[in-house]
């Protein structure tokens, strides 16, 4: 069975600073690893990665994966408030159907001003 | 305007009272499925359905119904709803299963059970 750990659970920070979210995972058939932003609505899409040791990169988010270790991380450098959610790693394999998606169980982050 | 809507946003019933959630896209995806979100147990897939007339058991289907008689519109039934079906739902669509960056995902259901 597929599975996806997230780490931290929660965490806050300041404006301003960096975080580093984890996520590793089991997987029997891997495709590719997805990461969201949830707010306090649906979630939006972040990031796709598919190779490891390839950085994606948006504004100041980014994440890199690393198959050999079975994990990526998600980072935010100088942190906003408007940064504040839960942030939902996804792991994706060749199946279809129902066994095609298993998500974790999340990384609430909290920025205070 | 592509999106994914669900109706009712905010539900509070009482066990045993039948309901339907509403799950509409306008995108013409073919892939649709339901997830249930509840704390520290991240999004569950309940049912999903690769076109119509073509729908299958997630992860956790008790208690649910789907029916899929028209491409854009995908609702969630609840026979007779139970306390611990008290949680946050979300439909979501894609052009295809393999469409994972491209999955849309609607503004969810709080659900209450009494």
């Amino acid at each position: 069975e597929d599975k996806v750990v997230q780490s931290p659970l929660s965490l806050v920070v300041h404006e301003g600073d960096t975080v580093t979210l984890n996520c590793s995972y089991e997987v029997t058939n891997f495709r590719s690893l997805l990461w969201y932003k949830q707010e306090k609505k649906a979630p939006t899409f972040l990031f796709m990665l598919t190779s490891s040791g390839i950085e994606k990169k948006s504004g100041r988010l980014s994440s890199i994966l690393d198959k050999k270790e079975l994990s990526s991380i998600l980072n935010i450098t100088a942190t906003q408030t408007g940064d504040s959610a839960i942030y939902l790693c996804v792991i994706t394999n060749m199946d279809t159907g129902r066994r095609a998606l298993t998500f974790g169980s999340g990384t609430r982050l909290q920025v205070q001003p | 305007e592509a999106q994914v809507t669900q109706n009712p946003r905010y539900l509070i019933t009482v066990t045993g009272k039948k309901l339907t959630v509403t799950c509409s896209q306008n995108m013409n995806h073919e892939y649709m499925s339901w997830y249930r979100q509840d704390p520290g147990l991240g999004l569950r897939q309940i049912y999903y359905s690769m076109n119509v007339e073509v729908t299958d058991k997630g992860d956790v289907p008790e208690g649910y119904k789907v029916s899929r008689k028209e491409k854009r519109n995908f609702p969630l039934i609840l026979e007779s709803p139970s306390p611990n079906q008290t949680s946050l739902y979300f439909c979501a669509s894609s052009l295809s299963p393999v469409s994972y960056n491209e999955q849309f995902f609607g503004p969810g259901t709080r659900l209450t059970v009494l």
